[in-house]
């Protein structure tokens, strides 16, 4: 089956850059997203559709890719980014979404 | 504002049988593809079925295929996933999650309802 590849974890102090990486062969044909899942809480939407943030989300979190790689970069992190990040796209034939196994970052 | 509201979930034992809920508010219910997804304890997330926005064309994950049904009453703004054949590895929180449009992304979320499959 399908899989896309993330980091278990990334570590940054306040005021870096953090980047999260995603790959997986099919992701140049599918769009990427990328949610953010604090503790207890439902997951949040902050790239979809590769590059595009929600007017809710601070400009601050990005979205690129270079062939089967997709990252999302938050620029300035702030205490509050800490969080667990999943990519999520779909296999080749466009049907059945995929997630990754999920990124803890953390503030330090 | 989109809302999504999860209801259903319960404590049971394996080979149960259950029935899940998803009430939506907020956007025209009948113009978007829905998703299930779960997310078992202290694991990553799992997407586990959608369905098209008139109901035509539904799919699951291998994990549940053949034993959880999708469907939904677009005059009730509703979505349901009916549970059958319940494993212990069934145990996670179940989410609703309104699709993107003409994409395999969810773009809202409930804040799931939890399903615990135990002896």
């Amino acid at each position: 089956s399908y899989e896309l590849t993330q980091p278990p974890s990334v570590s940054v102090s306040p005021g870096q850059t953090a980047r999260i990486t995603c790959s997986g062969d099919a992701l140049p044909k599918q769009y990427v997203y990328w949610y953010q899942q604090k503790p207890g809480q439902a997951p949040v939407v902050v790239i979809y559709k590769d590059t595009e943030r929600p007017s809710e989300i601070p400009e601050r979190f990005s979205g690129s890719r270079t062939g089967t790689t997709v990252t999302v970069t938050i620029s300035g992190v702030q205490a509050e980014d800490e969080a667990d990040y999943y990519c999520q796209s779909a296999d080749i034939s466009g049907t059945y979404p995929v997630f990754g196994g999920g990124t803890k970052l953390t503030v330090l | 504002e989109v809302q999504l509201v999860e209801s259903g979930g319960v404590v049971l034992q394996p080979g149960g049988s259950l029935r899940l809920s998803c009430a939506a508010t907020g956007f025209t219910f009948d113009d978007y593809t829905m998703h299930w997804v779960r997310q078992a304890p202290g694991k990553g997330l799992e997407w586990v079925s959608q369905i098209s926005w008139d109901g035509g064309r539904r799919f699951y994950a291998d994990s549940v295929r053949g034993r959880f049904t999708i469907s939904r009453d677009n005059s009730e703004n509703s979505l349901f996933l009916q549970m059958n054949s319940l494993k212990t590895e069934d145990t996670a929180l179940y989410y609703c999650g309104k699709g993107d449009s003409s994409s395999s992304g969810i773009v809202s979320w409930g804040q799931g309802t939890p399903v615990t499959v135990s002896t």
